[in-house]
């Protein structure tokens, strides 16, 4: 158990409807990045929140947005799905690496996401 | 932009055999990160290396770093089933200019009784 928490684990939903997927880092764990994962496409980037604040970007679609709130707590919005959007959304923490870190992503075990 | 290239891309071997992964990189860097994935599930972390020449080994995996050659390899020495998932290796650099980590597309590998 790597101490991040995604749910929904699995979620079913039609083309055109809007998702939201939560995530919870590990304890004192400032950074959440999100990656999809597809067969297609690998593990691709899509967004780094820093201490509330948005840090990176990656291959984020407009469709998506993101946000972390003062509790540390991301979600990951989409919105006007497409049956190409189908994949498995990755959350993953780490420490500053300023700091104490190591650059070490711990991963949660994902939101598995069908689009119909 | 950061590339991350690993080779093999999907490996079939027999238990009790060695074998090499690969992970070349586009960019400087000095820290590398080796991952595992079981099917549908989570990226778990194996190896953490932070500075060339750095080496460690857990059980029957072992990786290095040459970050002059960009270099990570990942050997199997005697490998055994329970060693079969996906490999995949990272580097720093999300491409935004911030942390985060860059993931080759992995190494499907089945080890064979």
């Amino acid at each position: 158990d790597s101490g991040v928490t995604q749910t929904p684990k699995h979620l079913i939903t039609a083309t055109g409807q809007r998702v939201t997927l939560r995530c919870s880092p590990r304890s004192g764990d400032l950074s959440v990045y999100w990656y999809q994962q597809s067969l297609d496409q690998g593990l691709q980037f899509l967004i780094q929140y820093y201490n509330g604040e948005e840090r990176a970007k990656g291959n984020i679609l407009e469709r998506f947005s993101a946000q972390q709130f003062p509790d540390l707590h991301s979600e990951l919005n989409l919105s006007s799905l497409e049956l190409g959007d189908s994949a498995l959304y990755f959350c993953a923490s780490s420490r500053p690496r300023v700091a104490i870190g190591t650059g070490e992503l711990f991963f949660g075990e994902g939101s598995r996401l069908t689009v119909l | 932009e950061l590339k991350v290239e690993q080779n093999p891309l999907f490996l079939s071997m027999q238990e009790g055999k060695n074998y090499t992964i690969y992970c070349n990189y586009s960019t400087t860097s000095d820290r590398l990160y080796w991952y595992r994935q079981d099917p549908g599930k989570s990226l778990e972390s194996l190896f953490v290396l932070l500075s060339n020449g750095a080496v460690k080994q857990e059980g029957r995996l072992m990786a290095s770093l040459d970050t002059k050659a960009r270099l990570s390899t990942l050997h199997i020495t005697a490998a055994v089933h329970d060693l079969s998932a996906t490999y995949f290796c990272a580097v720093d650099g999300s491409g935004g200019g911030a942390d985060g980590l860059t993931f080759g597309k992995g190494t499907h590998l089945i080890i064979q009784p």
